[in-house]
């Protein structure tokens, strides 16, 4: 069965610090990736998605994330966080003509001002 | 504003009550999702709908019903409300696939 592991549950920086989350999912065909952002009592918003072409894809926010197939992974990064980026982080791949998402259990990212 | 909506937006039960959480997108979607959200746990899928007049069970189907009463609408009903129900509830829905899941608000349910 398809599993999506998000390795960091918890992550707290200061403002201007580097950001990677790591997502790592157990598939091994075609794949679409998605990152989302759930901003506190807010619900899920697409931050960025891939289904083909440049591995390296660029989302809102200043937020980017790069699929490594050998490596089954996708994580995501920012080159530096903002105290708005306080939030929670899920990784979603639903496999190649499936309609179901498998969500990671997601990482809480608080970032001090 | 185009999106998916769902009501109510906060409820409370007793054990033993029914409710029913509606959701409604009005994005001409075919799919759509029930999830619910608790702490250390992520989404977990209830039940899903690929198209109109279907639906199966996600991963914790148990304790719930739903319907796909037409493209736009699909409930997720509790016919017996139990404790461990309690949390927050997704509806989600997805147009042609590779794109991005469109998600609600959010219900947040107590059952005391």
């Amino acid at each position: 069965a398809q599993s999506v592991s998000q390795h960091n549950h918890h992550v707290i920086l200061s403002e201007a610090a580097s950001l990677e989350l790591g997502c790592n999912y157990s598939y091994g065909g075609t794949v679409n990736l998605f990152w989302y952002v759930q901003y506190p009592g807010q619900h899920l918003q697409l931050l960025l998605k891939y289904f083909s072409g440049d591995p390296l894809v660029k989302g809102i926010k200043g937020f980017e994330a790069e699929f490594i197939k050998s490596k089954f992974s996708f994580n995501l990064r920012k080159p530096s966080v903002q105290w708005s980026d306080t939030a929670e982080y899920f990784c979603a791949v639903p496999p190649g003509g499936s309609y179901i998402p498998t969500f990671g259990r997601g990482t809480s990212l608080i970032v001090h001002p | 504003n185009a999106g998916v909506t769902q009501t109510p937006k906060f409820q409370v039960l007793k054990t033993g009550q029914s409710m029913t959480l509606q959701c409604a997108q009005d994005m001409n979607h075919n799919s759509m999702y029930w999830y619910r959200q608790d702490p250390g746990m992520g989404l977990r899928l209830i039940y899903y709908s690929a198209s109109e007049g279907t639906t199966d069970k996600g991963e914790v189907p148990n304790g719930y019903n739903v319907s796909r009463l037409n493209k736009r609408e699909f409930s997720l009903r509790l016919e017996s409300a139990a404790p461990s129900q309690t949390s927050v509830y997704f509806c989600a829905s997805r147009g042609r696939e590779g794109n991005g899941y469109t998600f609600g608000s959010g219900t947040r349910l107590t059952v005391v």
